[in-house]
This record gives structure tokens, sequence and C-alpha cells, in this order.
């Protein structure tokens, strides 16, 4: 079975820029997570999904960062502006059922 | 607030000895806990999990030790090999049908051949 995809896998940006990224869970995975790793630490949820709707988004900084899924299947993060810290790896994960999430291998985005 | 932490934040191991990753959790609410691996480039993948309910797990070449008592999990890795090089982490889940994890910071282990 394929995996969950994500594109880009690296990006560059200046700060003040906007940034997008998108998902493809694996299919069939009604719920669908975006997670923040910051270098050397473990990773953050950001907002999950089930299906279309937000479960939880209380630790995603909504001034600048939105993510939508829209036909409950991609999903787009965007962060707009960017400031230096969010230099970090944007994981996806998506999962059938609650205990077992699988990741993508998520987008590495540095703000310059 | 709720924290998952390690114990060590590098570990090296001879190729085919034992290797064993700490973890500390923080919230007895805790119910269920995860151990993930991380080789470089990668999304984390799942290894092994535990319910609040038991204290042991085995899987091929992997255990996973549970103590309530004292709020810590272990992984122990038998016969390590040069693939098991990552960083791992360990994962807590609070609530029972609320699927957020909270991860510890990664402990990054090193096979010496």
């Amino acid at each position: 079975e394929a995996g969950v995809a994500q594109s880009p896998r690296y990006k560059i940006i200046e700060k003040r820029q906007s940034v997008a990224f998108w998902c493809n869970p694996i299919s069939g995975h009604a719920t669908l997570y975006w997670y923040q790793q910051i270098l050397g630490q473990g990773p953050k949820l950001l907002i999950q999904f089930q299906n279309n709707g937000v479960v939880d988004d209380s630790q995603l900084p909504k001034d600048r960062f939105s993510a939508e899924r829209l036909k409950g299947v991609d999903s787009t993060l965007k962060i707009q502006p960017a400031k230096l810290e969010d230099s970090a790896v944007y994981l996806c994960a998506s999962s059938l059922v609650a205990e077992e999430q699988f990741f993508g291998p998520g987008t590495r985005l540095t703000v310059l | 607030g709720e924290s998952v932490g390690l114990h060590l934040p590098t570990l090296s191991v001879q190729e085919g000895d034992n290797s064993i990753i700490n973890c500390a959790y923080s919230n007895s609410a805790s119910d269920y806990f995860i151990w993930y691996k991380q080789e470089s480039g990668k999304g984390p993948q799942f290894i092994i999990d535990i319910r609040s309910n038991m204290d042991k797990r085995q899987g091929q070449r992997v255990t996973v030790l549970l103590n309530k008592t004292v709020k810590h999990l272990s992984l122990q890795i038998a016969a390590t090999q040069p693939g098991d090089s990552a960083v791992y982490f360990c994962a807590e889940r609070i609530h029972f049908g609320n699927e957020k994890l909270t991860f510890g910071t990664g402990t990054r282990l090193t096979i010496i051949p």
C-alpha cells in the first residue's frame, strides 16, 4: 500500500514570504495530522482533521498558519508570512484507527 | 504541564549488543504509549506500542517496558544492527479516543560496527 505522500520535500524561502505544503494521506484514512518538528525536538501537533473537519488546532499559530482538507482526502498547510522560527520539518501523518499514525517523509522548510 | 522526556539524548552501542532507551512521562492519565524510529530524512516509523494496563510487550527484537509507578517507559532492542541507528521517540496519548500524541525530544542511537 502506498504511504503518505508530501511535497515539496525541501523549500527555502525568505522571511515574510508565503509557502504551502501538500499532503496525500494513505487511501481510506479518515484522520490526518500536521506536525512541526524543529531540529533536535520531537514532532509537535499543529492540527488534526477527521475527514474534512478540524478536531484539534489548539497549537496552530492561527495568525500565520492555516490548513485545509476540503474533500476529506488531500490537505494543504500554509504559512503566511513566514518567520525565521518557522524553519522546521513539517510532517503529515494519517491514521485509520486511533492508535497507529503513519508519517510521510516531511517537508524541510528553511526560512532565511 | 504534561511532558514526555528522555533521559539520554545520545546512545552508542556496539553492533550485536542490546540497547536500552529510556523515557519518562509526567501525566499519570496517559493510557497509551508508542515508540517511533526516525531515520535521517524520513518521517517517524512505528516500532511498538503498549497500553497502560500492560507492563511489558514484545515484538521482533524489541521489547517495551512500562513502569507506571515511576512513570517510566523503556525500549529494549536486542542484537543491535547498523540499521537500528536512528533517533527514537516515545510518545504518549493522554485520553482514550483522543488520538493526539505528545512526543518526547528523542534519543539518537548509534550502532558502532
